[in-house]
């Protein structure tokens, strides 16, 4: 069954430095999005991807946030400066163009910002 | 914007019980409501979903009731087994911006006793 998958699985950065997480979303999807899971919270929403354009994007998702769809199977997510808080489990998802509405999740990336 | 309250935040059950797990939503343009399972350390995976013109929906041992007017939707598990024990998190969606954004519960931990 194809998945979603997403690299490095852990990542550890100082705080200020940029990182980036990389995303394969399943390869006839057309929606993709990112979210994150705080230690111990609930899954929250940052951004929705469509058409190589954001759609939608929540109040976590600030200027030091990017997305970008570089070519046709990568979905990145930037964070140029990163803060302590910014430390949590980043899940990318998409879904295909007859069930949007159903979301494929990958394995996450753990960042833990130092 | 949408808020989803999730109860119970924990739930032990013998094998063999039933569990159930409630949800209230506030925004009524929702019309998405999945539910997903995350084992510790794995990626959420969807077991079940329910669209908002649908009262209920079975599969196998996995049911989903929405209530509209209440704003509310349940999970309940029957005949529960050890391998059930994990993370449930429902969610309301919307696709008011052309994609569908999630807004998850805080997540039930469900332990299924031997």
């Amino acid at each position: 069954e194809p998945e979603v998958t997403q690299t490095p699985s852990h990542q550890v950065t100082q705080m200020g430095q940029e990182v980036i997480l990389r995303c394969v979303p399943i390869s006839n999807h057309l929606y993709f999005y990112w979210y994150r899971q705080i230690l111990g919270q609930k899954v929250e929403f940052l951004v929705s991807f469509y058409n190589n354009e954001i759609s939608e994007k929540s109040e976590i998702f600030d200027d030091q946030f990017s997305v970008e769809r570089p070519d046709g199977s990568n979905f990145t997510l930037k964070i140029r400066s990163t803060k302590l808080e910014d430390s949590a489990m980043y899940f990318c998802a998409s879904s295909d163009g007859t069930a949007a509405e159903k979301l494929f999740f990958g394995s996450g990336t753990q960042l833990s910002v130092l | 914007g949408e808020n989803v309250e999730q109860h119970p935040s924990t739930l032990s059950v013998q094998e063999g019980d039933s569990a159930v797990i409630k949800c209230t939503y506030s925004d009524s343009a929702s019309n998405y409501f999945p539910w997903y399972k995350q084992e510790l350390g794995k990626r959420p995976q969807l077991i079940i979903d329910i669209r908002s013109n649908v009262g209920e929906k079975k599969d196998q041992r996995i049911a989903v009731t929405l209530n509209k007017t209440a704003k509310h939707f349940s999970l309940h598990i029957t005949e529960t087994q050890p391998e059930d024990s994990a993370v449930y998190f429902c969610a309301a969606s919307d696709n008011k911006s052309g994609t569908y954004k999630y807004i998850f519960g805080t997540g039930t931990r469900l332990k299924v006793l031997a």
